[in-house]
């Protein structure tokens, strides 16, 4: 079975620093998805970012970045140039090509961005 | 306006009681979910839907039933609530393979069965 682990449960930045957050996953798939959500006070989830398997190049929305390193089975997220909105609970989450609607997610980093 | 609308947004229930949970969508995607939120286990999926004709069982079903009244609603109903029900629960919608696993997620309801 596919696990995701979020070994960090708590981290800290600096407003204007750089954090990342660390992932990994154990699957047997060779296609399949990697997500980053975030989960503000106000609850509600939000996707961050994505990275398909097959695309060797990390992914990058805007301030924010994924390392991928299949090999090791490893997704971190980076948040460059924090801000305080940035502030939040972060899953990572899985999920196996081929049609599937399984999203397994890990148990969440939570970011505190000290002004 | 929201995209994906969760009412009620808190509910306090006593055990024994049928509860539904409802959700609507404007993004005009076929596919919704029911997803449960426990401290320190993640989201859990209860159950999905590609259509209105087709619903699916997801990982941990029993106890919940779900309704899809339209491409646009999708409710969600303990049928007699227990107190390990409490949970913080999320519908989520979803475009079309290969972007499927973008989920766009309501603001949850949180529910206290007492």
């Amino acid at each position: 079975a596919q696990t995701v682990t979020q070994s960090q449960p708590e981290m800290s930045v600096q407003e204007a620093e750089t954090v990342t957050l660390s992932c990994t996953y154990d699957t047997s798939e060779s296609d399949y998805y990697l997500f980053w959500y975030k989960q503000p006070p106000s609850r509600q989830m939000i996707l961050v970012i994505r990275q398909e398997a097959y695309k060797q190049q990390n992914a990058t929305e805007n301030r924010f970045s994924v390392n991928f390193q299949k090999a090791a089975k490893s997704f971190s997220l980076k948040i460059s140039d924090s801000q305080l909105g940035d502030a939040a609970m972060y899953f990572c989450a899985y999920r196996r090509g081929g049609g599937s609607e399984k999203l397994v997610f890990g148990k969440g980093t939570k970011l505190t961005v000290n002004p | 306006d929201a995209d994906v609308t969760q009412t009620p947004r808190n509910r306090i229930t006593k055990t024994g009681k049928r509860i539904m949970l409802e959700c609507s969508q404007t993004k005009g995607h076929d596919r919704m979910y029911w997803y449960r939120q426990d401290p320190g286990l993640g989201l859990r999926l209860i159950y999905y839907s590609f259509d209105v004709k087709d619903i699916n069982k997801g990982e941990i079903s029993d106890g919940y039933s779900v309704s899809r009244q339209a491409q646009a609603k999708f409710s969600l109903s303990l049928e007699s609530a227990i107190p390990n029900q409490t949970a913080l629960y999320f519908c989520a919608t979803s475009d079309l393979p290969p972007r499927a696993g973008d989920k766009y997620f309501g603001p949850g309801t949180r529910l206290t069965v007492t």
